[in-house]
């Protein structure tokens, strides 16, 4: 089973910035916060992980609390575009460790 | 970009029949997988390949599922009997050591 909890869906306006919330309370020393989304029935896509600070890439920025068991995904400028289904996903880094997927959050952009 | 790719896109095929789906990954990655999707469910894990053997697999792989990396750039999904239930989209993924997932665009698979 997953190891994280999603709020099952999200609205946000275009342009503004849209804030995912994930919680992962049982992640352990070595496990880091992968974010992946999917849209329509495409192959998920990875977008940006960590292990305790935060990160930011050219998609997002992931913002991981100092106990871990919590952290927070941030579109700055959501588009459309960016309308797909966001899965939160703990791992460790090396290796053959599968990705287990759980229900996501549903993000919808609108006009 | 480098890319995984998954042929066919669709594959339709009668209940009984074997189907093999393939995946190129990534050039210089080590790790591979498969996942299946059945529409409006999560995406699951079947099974993972490292060093030409399966590392992990899932209860969902069965007896009916085999893989292969018959080639340095080829790595298949094999279902030897199909069944009504295995409709749905299957995606290949791969990663380096160190790396994230990357994931091919899926092939759907339609069994009738």
């Amino acid at each position: 089973d997953a190891k994280t909890t999603q709020p099952p869906s999200m609205d946000c306006a275009e342009g503004r910035a849209a804030n995912l919330p994930c919680n992962h309370s049982t992640i352990s020393g070595n496990e880091y916060v992968y974010w992946y989304r999917q849209i329509h029935s495409q192959g998920p896509q990875y977008i940006i992980h960590g292990l305790k600070n935060n990160e930011t890439n050219e998609m997002a920025s992931l913002i991981i609390t100092e106990d871990r068991k919590s952290s927070t995904l941030i579109l700055p400028h959501a588009t459309l575009r960016d309308t797909a289904v966001y899965y939160c996903i703990v791992r460790e880094l090396w290796g053959t460790d599968k990705l287990i997927f759980g229900t996501g959050t549903r993000l919808q952009v609108f006009p | 970009e480098p890319e995984v790719t998954q042929t066919p896109s669709h594959q339709v095929t009668q209940m009984g029949q074997e189907v093999i789906l393939r995946c190129v990954p990534i050039s210089n990655h080590l790790y591979f997988y498969w996942y299946r999707q059945i529409l409006g469910q999560k995406v699951e894990f079947l099974v993972s390949f490292y060093n030409n053997e399966i590392s992990e697999k899932s209860e969902i792989f069965d007896d009916q599922f085999s893989v292969e990396r018959p080639d340095g750039s080829n790595f298949t999904l094999k279902i030897r009997s199909t069944k009504l239930e295995d409709s749905a989209m299957y995606f290949c993924a791969s990663n380096r050591v160190d790396n994230e997932q990357f994931f091919g665009p899926g092939t759907r698979l339609t069994v009738l």
